[in-house]
């Protein structure tokens, strides 16, 4: 029940375009949704967090989008770019605070 | 830069051995929290100190153990390593621990990158 499901595992796309990673989960106490970019050889960074009360949240060009009924919520990154190349790993946690992660999505942007 | 700095950046060792993992919070940030990254398991919470105390365990084998000082940085402790051991550790640190509306931002290090051989 502490499952983070994430997909696709890898995507690939144009330069201006806008990919979407998907996550689902099923523990109804998760009350906490950030989404994280990796670089390789770095930490993990915080790019945009969504908690259940909203079903929308836009940070500069990234987008999440929450639906909590369907316990599902996804990243939009609009206008990507060939920095944005990464992996994005998508975590939920409750009262507890420890985060449990999606398996990652590996991101290429071509220029 | 986050904040958060893990020291060493690399560490190659043989099986049986034994490391100490160091790592220092932002400052202000009384939270801890310890994460495995591995291709086959992911990013895999072991193990969280809040001000001193241990809060929270998760997959944390039990050659494994950590601790945070009175100056709030940590350590993790893994002995008699396994090949299965080599990994990326991260650490990440954040404000409070537990409880409360919402969630609390985690600020990961760089993270230390640990072969065994």
């Amino acid at each position: 029940q502490q499952q983070v499901k994430q997909s696709p595992q890898s995507l690939i796309v144009q330069k201006g375009g806008i990919p979407i990673i998907n996550c689902a989960y099923e523990n109804t106490a998760f009350d906490y949704f950030p989404w994280y970019q990796q670089f390789p050889g770095k930490g993990p960074a915080l790019l945009i967090a969504i908690r259940p009360d909203v079903s929308e949240k836009k940070e500069g060009r990234f987008t999440i989008s929450f639906n909590k009924s369907a316990k599902q919520f996804s990243l939009h990154i609009m206008d990507s770019q060939p920095g944005d190349s990464a992996t994005y790993f998508c975590a939920a946690s409750g009262s507890a605070r420890q985060l449990t992660f999606g398996s990652g999505t590996q991101l290429t942007v071509l220029p | 830069d986050s904040g958060v700095t893990q020291t060493p950046k690399h560490l190659i060792t043989a099986t049986g051995q034994r490391v100490t993992l160091r790592c220092s919070p932002r400052s202000g940030d009384l939270s801890v929290y310890w994460y495995q990254q591995s291709l086959d398991q992911g990013l895999q919470f072991l193990i969280q100190y809040y001000n001193g105390e241990e809060r929270a365990k998760g997959n944390i084998l039990e050659r494994f153990s950590a601790q945070q000082f009175p100056d709030l940085h940590s350590e993790l402790n893994l002995s008699s390593l396994e090949l299965g051991d080599s990994a990326l550790y991260f650490c990440a640190s954040s404000v409070g621990a537990s409880g409360g509306a919402g969630g609390e931002t985690q600020y990961f290090g760089p993270g230390t990158r640990l072969l065994v051989l």
